[in-house]
């Protein structure tokens, strides 16, 4: 089964927005990460939050970590459509092993 | 700086023909990764190599081989391809190795896309 699972499944947007996405996992983590993929392309990752952290900032991206609750969430402020993408939640569980959630599809409408 | 190159990036087999992707990273990276991406299921690991010489398995290995032929190449091979294994195939590379968490970031290939008929 999925460690980590992505809400929404799919969100729409439009630009100057500001777009928010959760992850939950099951067990406990070294650190989480969050990459995107636009259509076709590999993955990218953008940002790593460890454990022992609750809240990270990378430019627009805003990233919370709340280990009671198992829980992550990911925000782009002032969304482009550029930011049009899929997200993916990936917990590293087990020595470098990431596992990925589902990933949630943002579109981000001009 | 290419970063990590999957070849081939297309491929149409038929049911019990063999193929072998292969990857190749030019960043002097220990681990290297093999994994697959379906409609809804997010990628899954297939196999991993924590350093040249190791392989390990990872979530789901069965119908899959690889080889690292050396620090910079991981190949995976199909040897009798099935429809269920129709999918994007990814490989990635990290800094990390060995029993030292991986806390670094993955760096991925554009990935190979397969279809098995």
């Amino acid at each position: 089964s999925q460690q980590g699972e992505e809400d929404p499944q799919a969100l729409s947007i439009q630009e100057g927005e500001n777009a928010t996405m959760n992850c939950s996992y099951k067990t406990s983590i070294n650190n989480l990460q969050w990459y995107r993929q636009n259509s076709g392309r590999g993955l990218v990752h953008l940002i790593l939050i460890r454990s022992n952290e609750r809240e990270k900032h990378s430019g627009r991206l805003r990233v919370t970590l709340d280990t009671s609750k198992k829980s992550s969430s990911l925000l782009i402020t002032a969304s482009r459509a550029a930011d049009t993408a899929s997200y993916f939640c990936a917990t590293d569980y087990s020595w470098g092993k990431l596992q990925f959630g589902a990933g949630t599809q943002v579109v981000v409408t001009p | 700086n290419a970063g990590v190159t999957q070849t081939p990036k297309f491929q149409v087999l038929k049911t019990g023909q063999s193929m072998t992707l292969q990857c190749a990273q030019d960043m002097n990276h220990n681990s290297m990764y093999w994994y697959r991406q379906d409609p809804g299921m997010g990628l899954r690991l297939i196999y991993y190599s924590a350093s040249e010489g190791t392989t390990d398995k990872g979530e789901v290995p069965n119908g899959y081989n690889v080889s690292r032929l050396n620090k910079r190449e991981f190949s995976l091979r199909l040897e009798s391809a099935a429809p269920s294994q129709t999918s994007v195939y990814f490989c990635a590379s990290s800094p990390g190795q060995g029993l030292f968490p991986n806390t670094g970031e993955l760096f991925f290939g554009e990935g190979s896309r397969l279809t098995v008929l």
